[in-house]
């Protein structure tokens, strides 16, 4: 256990609804990641929030994608209109801002879409 | 062409082996991690380098900035060491994943 929670860890959607899913970071922590992984495949940077600044996002967060993270302790992921390619890991880790930190990996939320 | 490329893709060794995971990067880069997953999702972080060599336990992992090139050593390879071994750069405030090495350690 890392200190981050994710929250549901599994998620079974149909095609069109939309999801949220939470991540709670380590306490003193002030920055926040969102990541994306598919099968086989290494994850992707989504987006990430210094306190409650979203500071950059990827050209992979389309507009159906949002982030929050209102009082800069936990983080909210909602995708809308879920399209079956949105089925993946999505992975929270978060860190202390300071150069070269080591990020902390929650343990993902799994979202299937039929 | 990825940005961060790992070799082998797939490994298999029997225990007591000695393990090398290669990752070569095209980008800039301010420090190097090697994350270790096990099935089910959960990534730990081994190693962040920024040069030379670090030591942990039976790993090892090197980096030679100059060459964009970093390798994670296991010595004395086991079961329990099985599991996808991630390259990871830091390029400004992100991190740039390869997509990971399988390895299995048979008994």
């Amino acid at each position: 256990d890392t200190g981050v929670s994710q929250d549901p860890r599994h998620k079974i959607t149909k095609r069109g609804q939309n999801v949220t899913f939470r991540c709670d970071p380590i306490s003193e922590h002030n920055r926040l990641y969102w990541y994306r992984q598919t099968l086989g495949q290494g994850p992707e940077f989504l987006t990430y929030f210094q306190n409650e600044a979203q500071l950059e996002k990827s050209r992979l967060l389309s507009d159906r994608f949002s982030a929050e993270r209102p009082k800069g302790s936990f983080s909210t992921l909602e995708i809308q209109r879920t399209e079956q390619g949105d089925s993946a890991m999505y992975l929270c880790a978060s860190s202390l801002e300071r150069n070269q930190e080591t990020q902390y990996f929650g343990p993902g939320t799994r979202l299937l879409v039929l | 062409k990825n940005e961060v490329e790992q070799s082998p893709q797939n490994l298999t060794a029997q225990e007591g082996e000695f393990i090398t995971i290669n990752c070569s990067y095209s980008v800039g880069i301010s420090a190097l991690h090697w994350l270790q997953q096990h099935p089910g999702g959960g990534i730990v972080s081994l190693f962040m380098l920024s040069s030379g060599k670090k030591k942990h336990g039976r790993l090892i992992a090197t980096i030679n900035i100059q060459e964009k090139h970093s390798s994670l050593h296991i010595t004395a390879s086991h079961p329990r060491d099985s599991a996808v071994y991630i390259c990871a750069v830091r390029n400004t405030d992100k991190l740039i994943f390869g997509t990971g090495t399988r390895l299995q350690v048979f008994p």
